[in-house]
């Protein structure tokens, strides 16, 4: 069974411009969630997404928003990139209902120059 | 607030001794708790969990204790090897579909 794949690995993107990332959960996996990772803040939690809905977000701003299709697959955006949104960003599937264990993909660093 | 914490930025152990990671939670009302393995350049990988109606949980070469009086979870690596080397983050689940994760310790295995 394939595990959480996130697209793309690495992205450079400048001030001010927009980015989408993708995840695909494991095959029967309907909760997806998002983490940022930073050296300073640790995993900090964006939004999960279970049957195209949104259930819970984090305390980040606006320009973070996310969406989850019918096939359970999650793109996540950043408009109005901000040097301090440069990240690892974490996608992780579950189950059902984010109450199970987390499988996590290996993330897509995302630099903001 | 919510939060999970670590006593312990970094850890240093020799091969073959036990490794203890030690994690304060602050929400009493959490009841499911997760230790997480971090390699370099991968995501977190499942260890070991356990639910608040337990006090200790056992898999293959790690143990969970868990104490709700203090609020504290500990992982405890047995025969610490190499490949044990990594960050570990606990993580608890308060309800409302969100997991909050520690601040992570990195642990160094000396051969």
């Amino acid at each position: 069974k394939a595990g959480v794949t996130q697209t793309p690995r690495y992205l450079i993107k400048t001030r001010g411009q927009q980015v989408t990332l993708s995840c695909s959960p494991i095959s029967g996996h309907r909760s997806v969630s998002w983490y940022q990772q930073t050296p300073g803040q640790g995993l900090q939690f964006l939004f999960e997404y279970f049957s195209e809905t949104q259930r819970n977000k984090g305390n980040f701003p606006g320009r973070f928003s996310g969406r989850q299709f019918s096939n359970s697959r999650s793109e996540m955006n950043v408009s109005t990139l901000e040097l301090g949104d440069s990240a690892l960003y974490l996608c992780a599937s579950s189950l059902n209902t984010g109450s199970e264990k987390l499988f996590f993909g290996s993330g897509t660093q995302l630099s903001v120059l | 607030g919510e939060s999970v914490g670590l006593h312990l930025p970094t850890l240093s152990v020799q091969e073959g001794d036990n490794s203890i990671i030690n994690c304060a939670y602050s929400n009493s009302a959490s009841d499911y708790f997760i230790w997480y393995k971090q390699e370099s350049g991968k995501g977190p990988q499942f260890i070991i969990d356990i639910r608040s109606n337990m006090d200790k949980r056992q898999g293959q070469r790690v143990t969970v204790l868990l104490n709700k009086t203090v609020k504290h979870l500990s992982l405890q690596i047995a025969a610490t090897q190499p490949g044990d080397s990594a960050v570990y983050f606990c993580a608890e689940y308060t309800g409302g579909f969100k997991t909050i994760f520690g601040a992570g310790t990195r642990l160094f295995v000396k051969a």
